[in-house]
């Protein structure tokens, strides 16, 4: 079975900076996706980025990006030039390529945005 | 706004009694799924529908039992819930991309798009 780790629980960052939210994970599938998701205090889940294994090329959608590296099983997430609006519970996903649906859940990390 | 529609946003009600969520999309989409969610928690999948028809139970009590009536919706009623049922109940949809000659589709790539989640208490 999949698991998806995030080892920091809370994080901070000043506004305008840059903050890491790092997510490693656990598979023996050589193909699958890895998600972002944000969660705001109104509760709605919003999918901030997508990465396909296969792909070499780091995602990237404006402001975020990932630092994917598959040999380690690590999917980090940057946030570069930190808004108010960014303060939220992040969580890393894993999903297996074909047959399942199951999105595959880190524990989340809460990201506080200080003026 | 959110593109998938969860009613109502907060539900409070008995041990004895019986109600319903209800999700509505219409992007189209024909996979549809309920999560529970508790505090401080991450998602947990309990039901997953792939063309209306149910694909996935996660071993969710009977007390819990989904519906989807049409493509663009997706109920779940409640009856004789638990106080530790009380929890942030999400709703997702996704697309399903067909691959190759298959017939059952493969919707892993499609990112699902979540509602705003019912807020229940169970008294």
């Amino acid at each position: 079975a999949q698991t998806v780790t995030q080892s920091q629980p809370e994080m901070s960052v000043q506004e305008a900076e840059t903050v890491t939210l790092s997510c490693t994970y656990d598979t023996s599938e050589s193909d699958y996706y890895l998600f972002w998701y944000k969660q705001p205090p109104s509760r709605q889940m919003i999918l901030v980025i997508r990465q396909e294994a296969y792909k070499q090329q780091n995602a990237t959608e404006n402001r975020f990006s990932v630092n994917f590296q598959k040999a380690a099983k690590s999917f980090s997430l940057k946030i570069s030039d930190s808004q108010l609006g960014d303060a939220a519970m992040y969580f890393c996903a894993y999903r297996s390529l074909g047959g399942s649906e199951k999105l595959v859940f880190g524990k989340g990390t809460k990201l506080t945005v200080n003026p | 706004d959110t593109e998938v529609t969860q009613t109502p946003k907060h539900l409070v009600m008995g041990m004895t009694n019986k109600k319903s969520l209800k999700c509505e999309q219409h992007m189209g989409h024909r996979a549809m799924y309920w999560y529970k969610q508790k505090a401080k928690k991450p998602p947990e999948l309990m039901f997953v529908y792939s063309y209306e028809k149910l694909s996935i139970n996660e071993s969710v009590p009977s007390r819990f039992s989904p519906e989807c009536p049409n493509s663009s919706l997706l109920n779940l009623h409640l009856h004789a819930l638990q106080p530790e049922d009380s929890a942030l109940y999400l709703c997702a949809s996704s697309q399903i991309r067909r691959t190759g000659g298959s017939s059952t589709g493969d919707n892993s790539n499609q990112p699902q798009h979540f509602g705003d989640g019912t807020r229940l208490s169970i008294l």
